[in-house]
């Protein structure tokens, strides 16, 4: 099983400021097979980031995603106030579990 | 529009049995993978596994596999999640979800999610 290490577990920012989410795989995983959510207190998850840099739908351009192989990046490039959430990333490529790593907080500096 | 509603939080003693259910629409059910998520209470997203709505195929987690049983019923574009003998440890925010890809395609994100059932284990 793909384990997922995410980094920071949390990140202090102010609105406006650019944000960067690491997401490291135990092994190799194929970029087409990354995501990212958001969620919010209280909230289901929501996809961000599929295929590793590819936006779903109604995601604003400020989310962008990146890496290959074990290193995977989310970046905000301008936090928003509605940004100020939990993030996972998630691998969807090998079972027989889609694992998701253990989030990463980004909160009000 | 797709949704996925999902059914009202439940309190159950330890030992009894528990189905809760995740009714779709707005797309072909049959069609898509239906995943589902454990969060228990102030922790991150545990992959239970998922079902396939067109010939009830599951693949489950090993961590889940033989605890739970993932189901679904095609005549009204549900699935269900069940447990016939709850543990306190079962705690915890259940969350389907369905996934982005048409077909027997698995590795896929998940695109659409319930609003998640709330499931309290306590004697």
């Amino acid at each position: 099983e793909i384990v997922l290490t995410q980094s920071p577990g949390t990140l202090s920012l102010s609105p406006g400021e650019r944000a960067t989410l690491s997401c490291r795989a135990s092994q190799s995983v194929s970029a087409t097979y990354l995501a990212w959510y958001q969620q919010k207190p209280g909230q289901a998850p929501r996809l961000l980031i599929y295929g590793a840099s590819n936006r779903a739908t109604g995601i604003p351009d400020r989310f962008s995603g990146s890496g290959a192989g074990t290193d995977f990046t989310l970046t905000i490039s301008r936090l928003e106030p509605e940004d100020f959430a939990m993030y996972y990333c998630q691998q969807y490529g090998s079972l027989p579990a889609f694992t998701f790593g253990q989030g990463t907080k980004v909160e009000i500096k | 529009e797709v949704q996925l509603v999902q059914s009202g939080a439940e309190v159950k003693e330890p030992g009894e049995s528990l189905k809760i259910s995740c009714k779709t629409s707005g797309y072909t059910f049959n069609t898509y993978w239906i995943a589902w998520v454990r969060q228990k209470p102030g922790r991150g997203l545990e992959w239970m596994g998922i079902v396939h709505p067109g010939d009830s195929d599951t693949k489950y987690s090993p961590s889940f596999e033989g605890h739970v049983t993932f189901s679904v019923d095609r005549s009204i574009s549900a699935a269900f999640l069940q447990w016939s003998s709850l543990e306190a440890s079962d705690t915890a925010t259940y969350f389907c979800a369905k996934l982005r890809a048409m077909g027997r395609i698995a590795a896929a994100p998940l695109d659409n999610w319930g609003q998640g059932t709330l499931v309290t284990v306590s004697s």
